[in-house]
């Protein structure tokens, strides 16, 4: 069964570094997404992706924060100059459409930043 | 803006029980609504997705149900597993490009 799959499962990075989160979504999928949820919250909106271009991001996805689709199949997100508070669980998910159609979720990149 | 709420936060109920999990929010203008399933740690494993004109999927022992004008949902799990404990989150996509997330309910199924 298709599925989205996400690298690194876990990453540990400094205070101030850049990280990069590779996603692979599903290949006839055409909208993308990423969530995050810091421990104990609920999974909240960070960024949506169509055409190459981003279609809604949410007050957190600030300048600090980058997608990119580079080569067709992956999907990625770039935090610049990491924060102790960006620490989290970074999921991606895509799906054939926006509305009604049904996302699909990866299994998560786990972020500490220390 | 959507507000989505899981009640109850935590259940611990004995193998073999039927249970309802209840999710509910507060704008009745979706598209559609999914149950998840999260393990400790784990990603988010869809269950089932009730389109905005449906009032009810299956699958396996899992039902959901819909009721848009109310903006209510459950997840009944009938003859609940050991293998059922997990989180389960409720999400609401009612803006063409983003889904809203409830907290969840803690399921333990006792052996």
């Amino acid at each position: 069964e298709p599925e989205v799959t996400q690298t690194p499962s876990h990453q540990v990075t400094q205070m101030g570094q850049e990280v990069i989160l590779r996603c692979v979504p599903i290949s006839n999928h055409l909208y993308f997404y990423w969530y995050r949820q810091i421990l104990g919250q609920k999974v909240e909106f960070l960024v949506s992706f169509y055409n190459n271009e981003i279609s809604e991001k949410s007050e957190i996805f600030d300048d600090q924060f980058s997608v990119e689709r580079p080569d067709g199949s992956n999907f990625t997100l770039k935090i610049r100059s990491t924060k102790l508070e960006d620490s989290a669980m970074y999921f991606c998910a895509s799906s054939e459409s926006g509305g009604g159609t049904e996302a699909f979720f990866g299994q998560g990149t786990r972020l500490t930043v220390v | 803006k959507q507000e989505v709420t899981q009640i109850p936060a935590a259940l611990s109920v004995p193998e073999g029980e039927n249970l309802v999990l209840n999710c509910s929010f507060t704008d009745s203008a979706i598209y559609n609504l999914q149950w998840f399933r999260q393990d400790p740690g784990k990603g988010l494993t869809s269950l089932l997705l009730i389109q905005s004109s449906q009032r009810e999927q299956t699958s396996g022992r899992l039902n959901a149900s819909l009721d848009k004008s109310s903006g209510r949902s459950t997840l009944y799990i009938a003859a609940s597993q050991p293998g059922d404990s997990a989180t389960y989150l409720c999400a609401v996509r009612s803006n063409f490009n983003k889904f809203y997330f409830g907290s969840g309910t803690k399921l333990n199924v006792k052996p």
